[in-house]
């Protein structure tokens, strides 16, 4: 079974804070996603990578940055948070031509 | 802009019940339609949906897609407290990115 891990299920920081999510999958997925879910707005996707080193925005990258130095590795930066990006982030990949995206169990960030 | 678009948004029902979700999409390309069940943690896949009028069973689940009219349903018979969830419609076009509608939250009471 394919597995995605993400490293932090809750965490709480404090506004101006820099703040790393950490995503890693063993299926040597090219394509990886990071997701942000609130209530009434659903799934939106901040950014994805299809390759080492790739990335592209998705709808809404605003305040996030990524980084994909390892194909197993996709990393969400918040460089200094804001209580708006208090959320639950989720992980995803899936293999170039699949159609079935695999996700994290989720991390949910509060900003204070 | 792809978009996808879920009704209704929230639904209560009680066991026993059955439920028709719905999920309407606009895509400039098209490749699938995808189904999944969100309890409390990550999305798990539930069905996907290529081809029109073939229905995709599973249990007391199944689901069909409609590619001229641009829609799909959920259907969820003799419903049980534990189908109680947030269901997800996603739709897959030319690259790898999924988009997602807002989901349907079904509260199932006993």
């Amino acid at each position: 079974d394919v597995k995605v891990t993400q490293s932090s299920r809750y965490l709480v920081k404090r506004t101006g804070e820099k703040v790393f999510l950490e995503c890693v999958q063993d299926m040597d997925h090219e394509n990886m996603f990071w997701y942000r879910q609130d209530p009434g707005l659903g799934l939106r996707l901040i950014y994805f990578s299809y390759d080492v080193k790739m990335k592209e925005k998705g709808d809404i990258p605003e305040g996030y940055s990524v980084s994909r130095e390892k194909k197993e590795r996709f990393s969400l930066i918040l460089e200094s948070a804001s209580t708006n990006q208090t959320s639950m982030y989720l992980c995803a990949s899936i293999h170039s031509g699949a159609n079935v995206l695999t996700f994290g169990a989720g991390s949910r960030l509060t900003v204070l | 802009e792809d978009k996808v678009v879920q009704s209704p948004l929230s639904l209560v029902v009680h066991e026993g019940d059955t439920v028709t979700l719905n999920c309407s999409y606009e895509v400039t390309n098209f490749r699938s339609l995808l189904w999944y069940k969100q309890e409390k943690k990550a999305p798990t896949f539930l069905f996907m949906l290529t081809s029109s009028g073939i229905e995709k069973k599973s249990g007391r689940l199944s689901s069909i897609l409609d590619k001229k009219e641009l829609f799909s349903i959920l259907n969820i018979t003799a419903t049980q407290t534990g189908d109680s969830a947030v269901y997800l419609c996603a739709h897959q076009g030319g690259s790898e990115k999924l988009v997602f509608g807002k989901g349907t939250k079904l509260t199932v009471n006993p």
